[in-house]
C-alpha cells in the first residue's frame, strides 16, 4: 500500500529555521508534494518534488531522496503567518494524491 | 478569475436528507476531486474524475455520489446513507491526474 508519515506539530520561534520531515512507502513513485492550510482555510500548493534535490522558493525549500523514499519541507526566517498546518502528498501511478496527517507547526514570537 | 469554487460555504443536513455540495472550474483542467476532512486529521479521498462522465471512487465513497457531464463541475451529494457526514469538504482540480491540485474554498458540513 501507500503511506506517508511526518511529525503532528513543530514548534519554533520568529527568524528561526524549520524543518518537517516526511517519509513515505509506496510502489511506482511520480513525486512528493507540500501544501500549507491556515485554520478554517483550503491547502495551497507549495511545492513538488519528482527528482531528488532541493527545490527552492523563497523563503520555502523541499528536498527529496527518492533511495530515502524521505523528503522534507524547509522553512527559514520563519513568520507569525507561517503558523499553519503542512501536509505532504504522495503521487503515484494511482493517478491518485495521497496526503500525510498534516504537520502543525506554531511559531512563537 | 480563474479558479475554483465551492457553495454552499456551509450546509446543514437534517437527519435522512441528502444533500449536494457544488465544485465548479474554470481552470479547463481534466480532473476533479472530492476530499473530506475531519478536525485535526489530513485530506481523505472521496471520488475523483479524470475525464468527463467517468469517475472513480476513492478510499471513503461509501454514501457518497458524484457526477460528471460537464468539465467544469464535479457535484458531490452526500447521501443519508453517510451516517456521520459532519466535516470539511474540499474539492479540488488538476491539469492531470497525478499533477499539481488547486483547492477550492470548502463546504463546512453540519448535522442538525
Amino acid at each position: 500500500g501507500q503511506s506517508l508519515e511526518q511529525p503532528s506539530e513543530v514548534t519554533a520561534v520568529e527568524g528561526a529555521i524549520v524543518q518537517i520531515n516526511c517519509t513515505y512507502q509506496t510502489s511506482g513513485f511520480y513525486g512528493l508534494s507540500w501544501y500549507q492550510q491556515h485554520d478554517g482555510g483550503a491547502p495551497t500548493f507549495l511545492s513538488y518534488n519528482a527528482l531528488d534535490g532541493l527545490e527552492e522558493t523563497g523563503r520555502f525549500s523541499s528536498f527529496l531522496s527518492r533511495s530515502d523514499s524521505y523528503g522534507y519541507l524547509l522553512l527559514q526566517e520563519l513568520q507569525m503567518k507561517d503558523s499553519a498546518s503542512y501536509f505532504c502528498a504522495l503521487s503515484s501511478n494511482t493517478g491518485k494524491l495521497i496526503f500525510g496527517q498534516g504537520t502543525t507547526l506554531q511559531v512563537k514570537p | 478569475d480563474g479558479g475554483i469554487t465551492q457553495s454552499p460555504k456551509y450546509l446543514f443536513r437534517k437527519e435522512g436528507q441528502n444533500v449536494t455540495l457544488s465544485c465548479e472550474q474554470n481552470l479547463n483542467h481534466d480532473a476533479m476531486y472530492w476530499y473530506r476532512q475531519d478536525p485535526g486529521q489530513g485530506l481523505r479521498l472521496i471520488y475523483y474524475s479524470q475525464i468527463v462522465n467517468d469517475f472513480q471512487k476513492g478510499d471513503i465513497a461509501e454514501g457518497y455520489s458524484v457526477s460528471r457531464e460537464k468539465k467544469e463541475s464535479f457535484p458531490l451529494t452526500v447521501t443519508s446513507a453517510q451516517k456521520n457526514p459532519t466535516a470539511f469538504y474540499l474539492c479540488a482540480s488538476s491539469p492531470g491526474t497525478g499533477e499539481t491540485q488547486y483547492f477550492g474554498p470548502g463546504t463546512r458540513l453540519l448535522v442538525l
